[in-house]
């Protein structure tokens, strides 16, 4: 089973700024199978990136994916108010899928 | 509008079964994969395991593997999870989602999930 592990755990941020989210995999994951989610309290996750950088529909492009292999990033190029939220990772390239515990990105 | 309705919440007591479901509407529901996560509370989000309406081929997580059991019904378009016996350590929201194409897909579609409480 590939264990994703996502840092930091709690990211502190004014709206405006960057926000680089971190995803890393036990082991390579495969063909880029990996995938963002944002979820906002009492809601389920949404989809924002697929293939560890096509953004999904309707998604904003200030959200980018990068990465491969082990080592993946969701970058927000500009914190808007909407944005703070859980982020979690996903592979979906092995079997079985699995997430990663998560980032909280916070008013600062 | 493609979209996901989940069953509504349950309070349940340790011991006891249970099924909920989820009924897909707006696509060909025997042509995509749906999966259940769960989400205990304050926690992250755990992929269970995921069915093939079509054929119901059924793939599980080792660490739900005999806890759950997961089916479908295509001839209403519903998807189930249930439990035999349940624990206290059920207690969550419990999601379906479907992958955007096939098994190797992320989730783009969620339910609204389904909270299970399991208490005395």
């Amino acid at each position: 089973e590939i264990v994703l592990t996502q840092s930091p755990g709690t990211l502190s941020l004014s709206p405006g700024e960057r926000a680089t989210l971190s995803c890393r995999a036990s082991q390579s994951v495969s063909s880029s199978y990996l995938a963002w989610y944002q979820q906002k309290p009492g809601q389920a996750p949404r989809l924002l990136i697929y293939g560890a950088s096509s953004r999904a529909t309707g998604i904003p492009d200030r959200f980018s994916g990068s990465g491969s292999g082990t080592d993946f990033t969701l970058t927000i190029s500009r914190l808007e108010p909407e944005d703070f939220a859980v982020y979690y990772c996903q592979q979906y390239g092995s079997s079985p899928n699995t997430f990663g515990q998560g980032t909280k990105v916070e008013i600062k | 509008e493609v979209q996901l309705v989940q069953s509504g919440a349950e309070v349940k007591k340790p011991g006891e079964s249970l099924k909920i479901s989820c009924k897909g509407s707006g696509y060909s529901f025997t042509s995509y994969w749906i999966g259940w996560v769960r989400q205990m509370p304050g926690k992250g989000l755990e992929w269970m395991g995921i069915i093939y309406p079509g054929d119901s081929d059924t793939r599980y997580s080792p660490s739900f593997q005999g806890q759950v059991t997961i089916s479908a019904d295509k001839s209403i378009s519903t998807a189930y999870l249930q439990w035999s016996s349940l624990k206290a350590s059920d207690t969550a929201m419990y999601y379906c989602a479907r992958p955007t194409v096939d098994f190797h897909s992320a989730f783009d579609i969620w339910g609204q999930g389904t909270m299970v409480t399991v208490s005395s």
